[in-house]
């Protein structure tokens, strides 16, 4: 166990509709990390945060929006969904900005129907 | 943009034997972290082992370790005394960033499916 959680667990839904993950970080840990792992695209790094502010975006889409609340949770937003946008959805947190290791979450398996 | 290439889709080992997975990645900046996750079917991504590419030594970490190349941007991760939990797939990922405006992110390898042979 890693000591970030995530929920929910699993989210079926349907193309058009809009999810919302949630992420708790390890305790300590500032900043918080969103990954895409997808059959086609493999693990993608989606966006940072660092003590709720914005540091480094990958591949997310426009659709896609996240925030780090003052509490250090971070929840990612994922809006008019199409059939790709299923997938395993980690988060990851570190202690620091500068601090080299990811620990990852359990995951949010997304599917689109 | 960096790229990590694993080069091996699946492998399979006998239990107790040792395996070694390849890793290569492609990176114009000196210093820099390498990373192998392990994911088994649980889908948990599992820290296996990391390395500083300033550190000239190879890390360890029980029964995995790793070969640093860095001339030749090579990092390969072997597995001693493999056992049956070892079955997994393993991502090889390199942390790319900016120090300076704090951001920073991982980069992974397509995976190598390890199965473990009793």
């Amino acid at each position: 166990d890693s000591g970030v959680t995530q929920t929910p667990k699993h989210l079926i839904t349907a193309t058009g509709q809009r999810v919302t993950l949630r992420c708790s970080p390890r305790s300590g840990d500032l900043s918080v990390y969103w990954y895409q792992q997808s059959l086609d695209q493999g693990l993608q790094f989606l966006i940072q945060y660092y003590n709720g502010e914005e540091r480094a975006k990958g591949n997310i889409l426009e659709r896609f929006s996240a925030q780090q609340f003052p509490d250090l949770h971070s929840e990612l937003n994922l809006s008019s969904l199409e059939l790709g946008d299923s997938a395993l959805y980690f988060c990851a947190s570190s202690v620091e900005v500068g601090e080299e290791t990811q620990y990852f979450g359990p995951g949010t398996r997304l599917l689109v129907l | 943009a960096q790229t990590v290439t694993q080069s091996q889709p699946e492998m399979s080992v006998q239990e107790a034997e040792t395996v070694t997975l390849s890793c290569t990645y492609d990176t114009s900046e000196s210093d820099y972290y390498l990373f192998w996750y392990k994911q088994p079917p649980s889908r948990q991504m599992i820290l296996v082992i990391r390395q500083e590419a300033y550190k000239q030594q190879n890390a360890t970490e029980n029964r995995f370790s790793v070969n640093f190349q860095k001339a030749a941007k090579s990092f390969s991760l072997k597995i001693s005394d493999s056992q049956l939990g070892d079955a997994a797939m393993y991502f090889c990922a390199y942390r790319s960033g900016d120090t300076l405006a704090g951001s920073y992110q991982l980069t992974f390898g397509k995976g190598t499916k390890l199965s473990v042979i009793p």
